[in-house]
């Protein structure tokens, strides 16, 4: 069975363009999960989904970032405009139930010029 | 603030050796989890204790939990240059809300 999904694995934009990146969870998990890491902060959860439903996104930095969650097997994290300190790496993450335990997907290394 | 604070930040041991890694967290907790990550990859799910346990034992992997002291500790024996990583202890006092340290870069010299 094939793991969570995302793509690109790399991103190289310029600053004020939108960047959407993706992901396709694992079937059969209901949570889906988005986190950014950096050197500096660390691994932070921005937003999560249960059910298709956003449940929490008091983790998205600003209005500048959106998520969306279409359908069980699909989801999208929007940053429009995009700025040089969103550059990160953007995991989304799987599971089912509560999501005590996650399934990472590879990332999606994001630079922005 | 992050949940979870590892030590050390950097582990430098030879290949045979034994590993040890620590973990602090701040608040009461229902599970703790340690993760490894790659250089490049995600992250991968290694262990899970409970609040109510205080041991557990996956392959060469060690984890003890003291939820008097905040504390638990992951140890690694007889290491091997393929476990150069780094790891991370996750704490979910909330459900759906895992909280991620800020980890330990383990380098396993061969």
């Amino acid at each position: 069975d094939a793991g969570v999904i995302q793509s690109p694995r790399h991103e190289v934009t310029e600053m004020g363009q939108e960047v959407t990146l993706r992901c396709k969870p694992i079937s059969g998990h209901n949570s889906l999960f988005w986190y950014r890491q950096t050197m500096m902060r660390g691994l932070e959860l921005l937003i999560y989904f249960n059910n298709n439903v956003p449940i929490d996104d008091s983790g998205m930095p600003e209005d500048r970032f959106s998520a969306k969650m279409p359908n069980a097997s699909f989801s999208t994290l929007k940053i429009q405009p995009s700025e040089p300190r969103d550059s990160a790496v953007y995991f989304c993450a799987s599971s089912f139930g509560q999501g005590i335990v996650q399934f990472f997907g590879p990332g999606t290394r994001l630079t922005v010029l | 603030s992050q949940q979870g604070e590892e030590d050390p930040q950097a582990l430098s041991i030879q290949e045979g050796e034994n590993a040890t890694m620590n973990c602090s967290y701040k608040t009461s907790i229902n599970n703790l989890q340690w993760y490894r990550q790659n250089s490049g990859r995600g992250l991968v799910h290694l262990i899970l204790i409970r609040s109510n346990e205080r041991e557990k034992h996956s392959g060469r992997l060690r984890v003890t939990l003291d939820t008097s002291k905040k504390s638990s500790s992951l140890l690694i024996t007889a290491s091997r240059a393929a476990d150069t990583a780094s790891y991370f202890c996750a704490t979910d006092a909330i459900p759906f809300k895992t909280i991620f340290g800020a980890g330990t870069r383990l380098f396993v010299k061969a």
